[in-house]
């Protein structure tokens, strides 16, 4: 399995410009989940879709995000417009609604400078 | 509402003794608890998590993990720790145990530093 794919692996862009985050999750994962780390603020959840179906974006920070699912092998996570502020890590994660699942499996992430 | 802590900002300790990594968790309800790894500019790698069934959990690369329900804690272990094993270790767990949905809730980190 080739694991969760995110695209592009670095991304450095001008305040003010749209910016467009990619993941594949892994085949057969009914929840995808979208997340950003930085030094000042760990970890943070931005949202998660369960079968392409946004579930939970209360981690959104502001109307300048906005992800989609439109199908299960692929989902975006967009900012418009891009502020240095956004500078950060953003990881994909997927996994598995089962019996004895639950764990998610991230992806590699993207750095994002915007300067 | 479910959480976990770990009281550990950075553990340090020397190759070849034992390490742990703390975590303490608060739910209502029977936990489910996970452990995961970040080694620099990657994403973070599952370890080894307790649905049920025996307190000792063993997982990847030689780490396991001890349930103690009456302590609430989770905590992550090695007997003889490794250079390599240097990385940032986060406690998880799954939130909406009664209502279904795999989110998880993150601790904040512990930097593991192993010298030799």
């Amino acid at each position: 399995d080739a694991g969760v794919i995110q695209s592009p692996r670095h991304e450095v862009t001008e305040m003010g410009q749209e910016v467009t985050l990619r993941c594949k999750p892994i085949s057969g994962h009914d929840y995808l989940f979208w997340y950003r780390q930085t030094m000042m603020r760990g970890l943070e959840l931005l949202i998660y879709f369960n079968n392409n179906v946004p579930i939970d974006d209360s981690g959104m920070p502001e109307d300048r995000f906005s992800a989609k699912m439109p199908n299960a092998s692929f989902s975006t996570l967009k900012i418009q417009p891009s502020e240095p502020r956004d500078s950060a890590v953003y990881f994909c994660a997927s996994s598995l609604r089962g019996a004895g699942s639950y764990e998610q499996y991230f992806g590699p992430g993207t750095r994002l400078t915007v300067t | 509402a479910q959480s976990v802590a770990q009281p550990e900002d950075q553990v340090n300790v020397a190759e070849g003794n034992p390490l742990t990594v703390k975590c303490t968790y608060s739910v209502s309800g029977n936990p489910y608890l996970f452990w995961y790894v970040q080694y620099p500019n990657r994403g973070l790698q599952f370890l080894l998590k307790y649905i049920t069934g025996d307190n000792l959990v063993k997982g990847s690369y030689g780490f396991e993990a001890e349930f103690n329900k009456s302590q609430t804690s989770f905590h992550l272990k090695k007997p003889s720790a490794l250079v390599s094993d240097s990385a940032l270790y986060f406690c998880a767990v799954r939130v909406g145990l009664t209502g279904g949905g795999n989110k998880l809730t993150f601790g904040t980190g512990t930097q593991l530093k192993v010298e030799l």
